[in-house]
């Protein structure tokens, strides 16, 4: 069974440009998380997704963010336009399940803002 | 608002000692809580997972405890090796699904 994966792997972009990240979660799953760490800080919670709908938006930063996920099968994080403060790791999770289940994390999305 | 704090922040043991990394947070309305490992540059393991009803858990060399009440877990590891070396980070659910997680602690084992 093929684990959580994001795209790209990393990613350098300039200040004001914009940015897409993608995650495709572990097939079947319908909860999908966004976490980021951003630098020395712990991993925090951006949003969650219940099949194709937001269930809880509350940790994205601000109205740069825009996460869809169209059909319920993989999420994309847009920023725009991108800033400093949002270098980190971006990481996605999913879980078949709510409540009690294990959240698989994939890889991670380096992001660099220059 | 939950705050999960863990301790040490870093840790160095040769090869073969038994460690303990602990974890703590401060409410103890929790649903469950689970310990991860992340290698440098790679994303998170999921380690254990422990039910709120739940007192410990075990796979392998490891082993989780859960003390909710006093809002305590131990991720307790037998016969380290230096594959051992890792962050290890624990994060608890609440309500809400969303983790919250500790700043990890730095694991290395030497030979």
């Amino acid at each position: 069974e093929a684990g959580v994966t994001q795209f790209p792997s990393h990613s350098v972009i300039e200040k004001g440009q914009t940015v897409t990240l993608r995650c495709d979660p572990i097939s079947g799953h319908d909860n999908l998380y966004w976490y980021r760490r951003v630098m020395g800080k712990e991993i925090k919670f951006l949003l969650h997704f219940v099949k194709e709908s937001k269930q809880d938006e509350s940790g994205m930063p601000n109205n740069r963010f825009l996460a869809e996920r169209t059909g319920g099968t993989y999420s994309t994080l847009k920023v725009q336009p991108a800033e400093l403060e949002d270098s980190g790791v971006y990481f996605c999770a999913s879980s078949q399940n709510r409540g009690q289940e294990t959240q698989y994390f994939g890889p991670g999305t380096r992001l660099l803002v220059l | 608002k939950q705050e999960v704090t863990q301790i040490p922040a870093a840790l160095s043991v040769p090869e073969g000692e038994n460690l303990v990394l602990n974890c703590s947070f401060t409410d103890s309305a929790i649903y469950n809580l689970q310990w991860f490992r992340q290698d440098p540059g790679k994303g998170l393991t999921s380690l254990l997972l422990i039910q709120s009803s739940q007192r410990e858990q075990t796979s392998g060399r490891l082993n989780a405890s859960l003390d909710k009440s006093s809002g305590r877990s131990t991720l307790y590891i037998a016969a380290s090796q230096p594959g051992d070396s890792a962050t290890y980070l624990c994060a608890v659910r609440e309500g809400t699904d969303k983790l919250i997680f500790g700043t990890g602690t730095r694991l290395q084992v030497f030979p």
